[in-house]
């Protein structure tokens, strides 16, 4: 029990398609985290939150568009993506935006674009 | 038993010592092993991969132990700014996150 719940775990979509991706959190955390894990390569931070509110966009296209209504939910909203975008999308939590707290993470979406 | 285990710490080293700490595993399926480094308000980076035969950047080196189902990481002559937090990531089917050990090095 991870304590950070993503759902869905799969997903499979068109390049036309809308849909999002949701994380909750259990832990009581105040900064929470999405970010994007395509094969072989290092984990790319996408986007942070801190008491629901956006402290970092890391340079990421529009097609995805965060939000985050209070701190236990983030969302990832995904519009007209690209084959490039198929990935884990990782969301995490922390009690504080610290790099030295722990940083819990849910199981990750695996996002397939058609 | 966790999926993937770290002693969260802290560890407090002073600098110029060798420190060291690990990370357990419970599917013997897993295949990928990584470390990554963690700073203050910045997303974790990979450090290092790890291989079954062991290998070395510089003053950190990884080992994998199969049989026990751990890896390890090293750290020689320890400077200030390896102070971070170190997480291991595990891959079998997924891709697991230890939760990260917290590493100051004390002046």
């Amino acid at each position: 029990e991870t304590g950070v719940t993503q759902t869905p775990r799969h997903l499979v979509m068109g390049m036309t398609n809308k849909k999002s991706l949701k994380c909750e959190q259990h832990l009581g955390h105040n900064a929470m985290y999405w970010y994007k894990q395509s094969a072989k390569k290092p984990l790319e931070l996408m986007f942070v939150y801190n008491f629901k509110e956006q402290t970092e966009n890391n340079s990421v296209p529009s097609r995805f568009s965060p939000e985050c209504p209070n701190s236990s939910h983030l969302f990832l909203h995904l519009h007209t993506l690209q084959p490039e975008d198929s990935a884990l999308y990782l969301c995490a939590s922390s009690q504080e935006l610290d790099g030295f707290q722990p940083q819990h993470f849910g199981d990750g979406t695996r996002l397939s674009i058609l | 038993r966790k999926e993937v285990e770290q002693d969260p710490g802290p560890f407090n080293v002073p600098e110029g010592a060798t420190v060291a700490f690990n990370c357990t595993y419970s599917n013997s399926a897993s295949q990928s092993f990584f470390w990554y480094r963690q700073d203050c308000r910045k997303e974790p980076k990979l450090l290092m991969s790890v291989y079954s035969s062991g290998n070395e950047d510089g003053r950190f080196t990884a080992q994998l132990n199969r049989a026990s189902q751990y890896i390890s990481l090293l750290i020689r002559d320890s400077k200030l700014s390896d102070s971070a937090t170190y997480l291991c990531v595990v891959i079998n089917e997924k891709l697991t996150f230890g939760t990260g050990t917290r590493l100051t090095i004390i002046p």
